[in-house]
């Protein structure tokens, strides 16, 4: 079965100190995966994808995120955290429903940046 | 600007009244999808649609209905709402569903059933 796993509710860093947010996945063949992020009362924000390539992988406003094919994993890290990164974040991987086209999500992660 | 519409941002209904919430996206994206969102459960997909005229069920399509006679638009209808249907709701679209460009969603409807 398809699936994506965030293990942590929350993440609490100080700003400044590096962050990472984890995510774990389960689908048959290649990945396609995701990070979004969502913040207080807005939609969801594409931040980056892996589709083939490079494991490391950068996005938007810093982030970047690490595949692992061994570890199936896909965690979302930035070298230094911003106060304004407080959100919830949400990895997703593209499921195989009978279109092909569904995208499966964690539950999300929020993370609190604290000054 | 390129973007996804949805209307209404937030509405309290009663058991039972039929409504809509409509989506509009101008990229001209083939594929379209409608997400519910709750707490401890992410987002799980309602419904989603190819082109115009094809739309399938997603993970969770029960007291849901959709439609897709044209490209831009895809509006979710709640025949019967029931006080399970609350949720924040999400629309998104992409050009390719997903295998490169993933998703752009809309900013959400609150939706609260009495």
């Amino acid at each position: 079965a398809q699936s994506v796993a965030q293990p942590e509710d929350q993440v609490n860093v100080a700003e400044g100190n590096p962050l990472t947010v984890k995510c774990t996945y389960s689908v048959s063949g290649n990945p396609y995966l995701f990070w979004y992020v969502q913040y207080p009362n807005r939609g969801l924000q594409f931040l980056l994808k892996y589709i083939t390539g490079d494991n490391l992988v950068k996005g938007s406003y810093g982030f970047e995120a690490e595949f692992n094919k061994s570890q199936t994993s896909f965690h979302l890290k930035k070298p230094s955290a911003l106060v304004s990164d407080s959100a919830l974040y949400f990895c997703a991987v593209r499921g195989l429903n009978q279109a092909g086209t569904a995208l499966i999500f964690g539950k999300g992660t929020t993370l609190s940046v604290s000054s | 600007e390129a973007q996804v519409t949805q209307n209404p941002r937030y509405l309290i209904t009663v058991t039972g009244k039929k409504l809509t919430v409509t989506c509009s996206q101008n990229m001209n994206h083939e594929y379209m999808s409608w997400y519910r969102q709750d707490p401890g459960l992410g987002l799980r997909q309602i419904y989603y649609s190819m082109n115009v005229e094809v739309t399938d069920k997603g993970d969770v399509p029960e007291g849901y209905k959709v439609s897709r006679k044209e490209k831009r638009n895809f509006p979710l209808i709640l025949e019967s709402p029931s006080p399970n249907q609350t949720s924040l709701y999400f629309c998104a679209s992409s050009p390719d569903g997903g295998k490169g460009y993933g998703y752009t969603f809309g900013s959400g409807t609150r939706l609260t059933v009495v």
